[in-house]
C-alpha cells in the first residue's frame, strides 16, 4: 500500500516569509509525528497527533512552529517568519497506534535564505 | 531524560567484512530499541527493532540483541556488500510521562563499504 507521502520535497524560501508543509500519512494509522533533522541537531522530536487527542506539542522549538491535522489524516505543520536556522529536513511519521512502528515519509528540505 | 549514544563515523569497510555499530541508550522506562536506515537520497526506513530484554532483531542480515544489563543495542552484519552504504541511526521509544512514544534518536552512523 501507498506510505507516508510528504509535500513540497523542496522548498526554498526567503528569511521572514512562511511556509506550510504537509504531510499524508498511511491510511489507518491514527498517531503521527513531526520530526526536524538538521546539521547540528540531529533528529528531534517536534510534535505528535493521537487520534482526536490534543497533540504533544512538547517538541516544537518556538512559537513560530505550529501544526494541525485535518479529519485524523492529513497534517500541515507551519512555520511562521521563518528564519535561516529553520532550515532542516522535516520528516513526518505515522503508526497504527501509540507504541507501535513508526513509517517515515521521504522529508521536506526546507532552505531559508 | 531519554539519550542515545551511537559511535561516530564515517566506518569504512571493505566488502565482505564484519560490521558493528555500537549504541547504549539511557531511558526512564521499558523502551522499544530500533534501527532506521537512510539511504543516500531517500527518507528513514525501519531495519530492525526489539520490543524487550534479549530481544533479537533481524533483517536483511543484520542483527541487534537488547541487552537490559549493558543497556545496549548494537548493531552487527556479518558481512557487508557495497549496498549497504548508508546512514544508520539507533532510536528508543519510550512512553514516560507522556505515553507518546516519539521516537529519540542517536546522531547517526554513516557506513561506507568499499569494493
Amino acid at each position: 500500500g501507498a506510505g507516508v507521502s510528504q509535500s513540497p520535497s523542496n522548498k526554498v524560501t526567503e528569511k521572514g516569509k512562511d511556509v506550510e508543509l504537509r504531510c499524508d500519512p498511511i491510511s489507518g494509522h491514527t498517531a503521527l509525528y513531526w520530526y526536524r533533522q538538521s546539521l547540528g541537531q540531529g533528529l528531534e522530536f517536534l510534535i505528535y497527533f493521537q487520534g482526536n487527542s490534543a497533540p504533544d506539542k512538547s517538541g516544537l522549538p518556538s512559537d513560530r512552529f505550529s501544526a494541525e491535522r485535518t479529519g485524523g489524516s492529513v497534517s500541515t505543520l507551519t512555520i511562521q517568519r521563518t528564519q535561516q536556522e529553520d532550515s532542516a529536513v522535516y520528516l513526518c511519521a505515522s503508526s497504527f497506534g501509540v507504541g507501535e512502528t513508526q513509517y517515515f515519509g521521504p522529508g521536506t528540505r526546507l532552505l531559508v535564505l | 531524560g531519554n539519550s542515545v549514544t551511537q559511535m561516530e563515523g564515517p566506518v569504512t569497510l571493505s566488502e565482505e567484512a564484519f560490521l558493528t555499530i555500537n549504541c547504549t541508550y539511557t531511558a526512564t522506562g521499558y523502551p522499544s530499541l530500533f534501527w532506521y536506515v537512510q539511504y543516500p537520497g531517500e527518507g528513514l526506513q525501519l531495519l530492525l527493532k526489539a520490543t524487550k530484554a534479549d530481544d533479537k532483531g533481524s533483517n536483511k542480515g543484520f542483527e541487534a540483541t537488547y541487552r537490559k544489563e549493558t543497556t545496549s543495542f548494537h548493531l552487527e552484519k556479518g558481512s557487508v556488500q557495497v549496498s549497504d552504504s548508508a546512514v544508520y541511526f539507533c532510536a528508543l521509544s519510550d512512553p514516560g510521562d507522556t505515553g507518546r512514544r516519539a521516537l529519540t534518536f542517536g546522531s547517526g552512523t554513516r557506513l561506507q563499504v568499499q569494493p
